[in-house]
This record gives structure tokens, sequence and C-alpha cells, in this order.
């Protein structure tokens, strides 16, 4: 069982379409963060969340930390192809845990 | 800044054989944390490892172990290796002990068991 449930696992669309991508659990989390993994590549992070209700804008990505803090949600505004990758998300203090809990991650592909 | 090195990047194995994976963090990282990815399971937490001493450990058996030097570079070691133990192997560093800082990943160590 997952304590981190990312949706879709994978999701393909074409270039200048909308997307969000949710992950969700039933734990609180003391703060989440979302980073992206290309190919070869280890994951990076793209923004980090502490609050409940925060939203976090990063150019065309818009990043939601749910009122609970039990969820969070990324929306991609007008997807290019650059924006390919597996998304994750990562959960610090789910249940008292000293470590960082991922999900399983996201995989996009935006069609040119 | 140099970012984190893993090495070496691809290595093959045979069943019953063990193999070392090797992490240079990020020049003043001080914290070094080791993890799993697979297609059906993710990102799972090995362990984790500060000044030397090991913070925190996933639930992984104990053939999985690791080490971490006085310069801050880590070492993990699978022994009697298993076709399941096919996978990319993160390395991550970061300033300081605990689960709230950024994680500044290498490019990991693919390792296949054949």
């Amino acid at each position: 069982t997952q304590l981190l449930e990312q949706s879709p696992q994978f999701l393909s669309i074409q270039e200048g379409e909308n997307l969000t991508v949710y992950c969700n659990s039933s734990s609180v989390f003391s703060s989440l963060q979302w980073y992206r993994q290309e190919p070869g590549e280890g994951p990076v992070l793209l923004v980090t969340v502490v609050t409940g209700g925060e939203v976090k804008k990063l150019k065309r990505l818009t990043f939601q930390f749910g009122d609970a803090r039990k969820d969070s949600s990324l929306h991609i505004t007008a997807a290019q192809p650059g924006d390919t990758g597996l998304y994750l998300c990562a959960g610090a203090g789910i249940q008292g845990a000293q470590k960082l809990v991922f999900g399983q991650g996201t995989r996009l592909t935006i069609n040119p | 800044k140099a970012g984190v090195t893993q090495t070496p990047r691809y290595l093959i194995k045979t069943r019953g054989q063990q193999v070392t994976l090797s992490c240079s963090p990020i020049s003043g990282h001080r914290s070094v944390s080791w993890y799993q990815q697979t297609p059906g399971q993710g990102l799972q937490f090995l362990f984790e490892y500060f000044s030397e001493t090991q913070r925190n450990k996933g639930n992984f058996p104990g053939r999985f172990s690791g080490r971490q030097f006085s310069n801050s570079r880590s070492e993990m070691n699978v022994s009697t290796l298993e076709l399941g133990d096919s996978a990319l192997y993160l390395c991550a560093s970061t300033r300081l002990a605990g689960p709230t800082g950024e994680l500044f990943f290498g490019e990991g160590s693919r390792l296949t068991v054949l």
C-alpha cells in the first residue's frame, strides 16, 4: 500500500492542452515536495509547499496544497514538449517518519 | 558547484554476486540518502547517513547496507544479488539531515542482475 497515491500514472496529451496531476494520502504531511525526473537523470525539485491551502506558481505550473495537508495537485497550463517527464510528489512527516515518502509518479508525455 | 556524482552509471551482475555503489555529495552537504527506483514500486527509501552515522533505514533486507566516510562520500553494498534487485539506485544529498530539505539527486547507478 502506497502512503502517497499519484494519479494518473500515465498521461499523454497534445501540446497546448492543460492538465492536472494529483497526489493524495490519508495521512497529514508536514510539507510536500514536487520533483520532475527526465530520462537518464535524477529527480529535480520543482517546489516545496508547507502551509495548508498554499498555492505556488512556477511559470506555467501551479502547485496547490490541500487545506488539510493531505493532498496536493500540480496543474500545467498550455503544456509544451519540454514538460515531458516523470513527476513525483514526496511527503515529509507522514506518520512521524523522518524521511521523505515518494509517490509512484506520473509519467507525462506532451506530443508536438 | 559540482552536483552529486554516482559511480558506476551502469553495471551488470549475475545472481549471487555482490555490488558496491559510490556517491559523492555536493560539497558542504553532510547528509546522503539512498533510494531504489523501479517501474513497479517507484522510489523506495533505503537509508540516510549523516556525519558517518546511519540516521534512518527503510524496509529492505539486511543484504542492503551502506556507510558514509568522513568526507561525506557514501557507499552502498548489496550482497547475494537477486533478480529483483535490478533497479536504478539514486543517491541524494542535503546540507542537513531530516526529511524537509531539498534533495539533490545524482543521475543514478543502473544495476541489472542476470
